[in-house]
């Protein structure tokens, strides 16, 4: 399974856009990059996922470089209500359950 | 859909007690989890589950037990409590292979005290 690395925190301000790196150097052919947002006394929710170049949806976009060894997970235009951690997981669709979350990356927004 | 629930949120047991965890599902997913988050951590897997009567061990499931006799429920049953069970237990179900993207859905945890 591909490690992940992710820095431990970040610091933005409401409005502004906060780009997200993770490194996975050892991403397999099947592996697919996943993004969860946990809150405080809350369970990890579902981002966005992403195979290769580009994938947006309403709350994210998810941007992958050809050699697939890094993604940036880009949130737009952030609110003090995305104040939460985000873990970047690598693995392949039929090994969800093997999954790994690190410690994540901490976003604070100020105000 | 309730989604993924949890029951109870919070317990404190003592020492060498036993308890279970209740973990339930309304999305007919066949992929069942339980995690553990200690404070400032990402979650580690205990067990895990592929459908009713089938479970497996995860990265760290020294001191629980698990079974799925139902596509809806999977508890978590610790055994002779310890003070490094103490932590934040999260259930979590997806579908299975071919299904959507893998994606995981969470319950809200339960927050475990052992003294």
């Amino acid at each position: 399974l591909a490690k992940t690395t992710q820095p431990i925190s970040m610091d933005s301000y409401e409005g502004q856009e906060v780009n997200i790196t993770c490194s996975h150097n050892n991403i397999a052919t099947n592996d697919y990059i996943t993004w969860y947002q946990q809150f405080p006394s809350q369970g990890p929710r579902f981002i966005i996922q992403g195979y290769k170049t580009k994938v947006t949806n309403e709350v994210a976009s998810l941007f992958i470089p050809a050699d697939r060894k890094s993604s940036t997970l880009s949130l737009p235009r952030v609110s003090l209500s995305d104040t939460a951690v985000y873990y970047c997981l690598v693995g392949d669709l039929d090994s969800s359950y093997k999954l790994i979350f690190g410690s994540g990356t901490r976003l604070l927004v100020r105000p | 859909n309730a989604g993924v629930t949890q029951t109870p949120k919070f317990r404190i047991l003592k020492i060498g007690q036993s308890m279970t965890l209740q973990c339930a599902q309304d999305m007919n997913h066949n992929y069942m989890y339980w995690y553990r988050q200690d404070p400032g951590m990402g979650l580690k897997l205990i067990y895990y589950s592929v459908g009713a009567g089938i479970t497996d061990k995860g990265e760290v499931p020294n001191g629980y037990n698990v079974s799925r006799s139902t596509t809806e429920d999977f508890p978590l049953r610790l055994e002779l409590a310890a003070p490094s069970q103490t932590s934040v237990y999260v259930c979590a179900s997806s579908y299975p292979r071919g299904g959507a993207t893998g994606e995981q859905y969470f319950g809200p945890g339960t927050r475990l005290t052992v003294t």
